[in-house]
C-alpha cells in the first residue's frame, strides 16, 4: 500500500541549530512530493515541492529538501532554525499516475519545538 | 488573492446532532478537498471534487457524511448524526490540479483553508 512516513513525531531544537526532518515514501512509482507546515490555528502552507530534475530543491522561508530514490526519502533541512520555524511540519506525496483509489497522502507530521 | 474561506471555525454540538460546514475555494481552482484531521494525526482526504463531479470519495464515511459542490465553486461538507469520533479539524483546500485521463494528472499545490474545529460532546 502506497504510504508516506515521518519517523520522528516531535522534534525539539536550539534557536540558530540545524534541522533535518526525516519523510519516507513508499510507492510504485516516485511520487510528486511536498511538504507542508501547519502553524497552531492555521491551515497547511506548501514550503515546497518536488516534481522532476534537481534533486535539491528550496522553498520558503529558507528551507530545502532532497529527494533521495535509494533511499525513498525526501528530507526537509534548514541550516540555522528560528523561533517562529515552531510549528507542524507534513510530508505528502502524490502518485503521478492515476489509478483507483490513489490520492494525495500526508504523513502524521513532525511537531518542532525551538528552544531560546 | 483571496485564500480559500471556511466557517464556522468553531463547532461544539452533541453526539447525534448534525453540523454543516462551508467552503469557498480560491477563484478559478477546479480542484475542491476536503480533509479530516484528528488531533495528531496527519489530513485524511474524505472527498476531492473536480468542478461539480466527485473525483474519490473512497474514504467519505457515507452512512453519516455527505458533500456537494453544485455549481462547481462552494462546497458544503455535512455530518449527520455526528458522532463523539468525528471530534477534528475539516480542512477545505482548493488546487489548479486536474486529472487528464486515467494517465497522467498534473500536480499542483494545495491552497488551505484555516479549518473548521469540530468537537462532538
Amino acid at each position: 500500500a502506497q504510504s508516506v512516513t515521518q519517523p520522528d513525531i516531535h522534534i525539539t531544537v536550539s534557536e540558530g541549530a540545524s534541522l533535518e526532518l526525516r519523510c519516507n515514501y513508499s510507492y510504485g512509482a516516485t511520487p510528486y512530493l511536498f511538504w507542508y507546515v501547519q502553524s497552531p490555528g492555521q491551515g497547511l502552507q506548501l514550503l515546497l515541492k518536488y516534481f522532476s530534475g534537481d534533486t535539491l530543491v528550496q522553498g520558503i522561508k529558507g528551507f530545502e529538501a532532497e529527494f533521495k530514490r535509494s533511499q525513498s526519502s525526501f528530507n526537509l533541512r534548514k541550516p540555522s532554525v528560528h523561533w517562529s520555524d515552531a510549528a507542524e511540519y507534513f510530508c505528502a506525496a502524490d502518485p503521478t499516475q492515476k489509478s483507483s483509489g490513489d490520492k494525495v497522502t500526508f504523513g502524521t507530521g513532525t511537531r518542532l519545538a525551538v528552544r531560546p | 488573492e483571496a485564500g480559500v474561506a471556511q466557517s464556522p471555525r468553531y463547532k461544539i454540538i452533541e453526539k447525534r446532532q448534525s453540523v454543516a460546514f462551508w467552503c469557498n475555494p480560491i477563484s478559478g481552482h477546479a480542484t475542491l478537498y476536503w480533509y479530516q484531521q484528528i488531533l495528531g494525526q496527519g489530513p485524511k482526504l474524505l472527498i476531492q471534487f473536480q468542478n461539480n463531479g466527485v473525483v474519490d470519495d473512497s474514504q467519505l464515511p457515507k452512512d453519516r457524511f455527505s458533500a456537494e459542490r453544485l455549481k462547481g465553486v462552494d462546497s458544503t461538507l455535512k455530518i449527520q448524526p455526528a458522532k463523539l469520533e468525528d471530534s477534528a479539524v475539516y480542512l477545505c483546500a482548493s488546487s489548479l490540479a486536474w486529472t487528464r485521463g486515467l494517465l497522467n494528472r498534473e500536480p499542483g499545490e494545495l491552497f488551505f483553508g484555516e479549518g473548521s474545529r469540530l468537537t462532538v460532546l
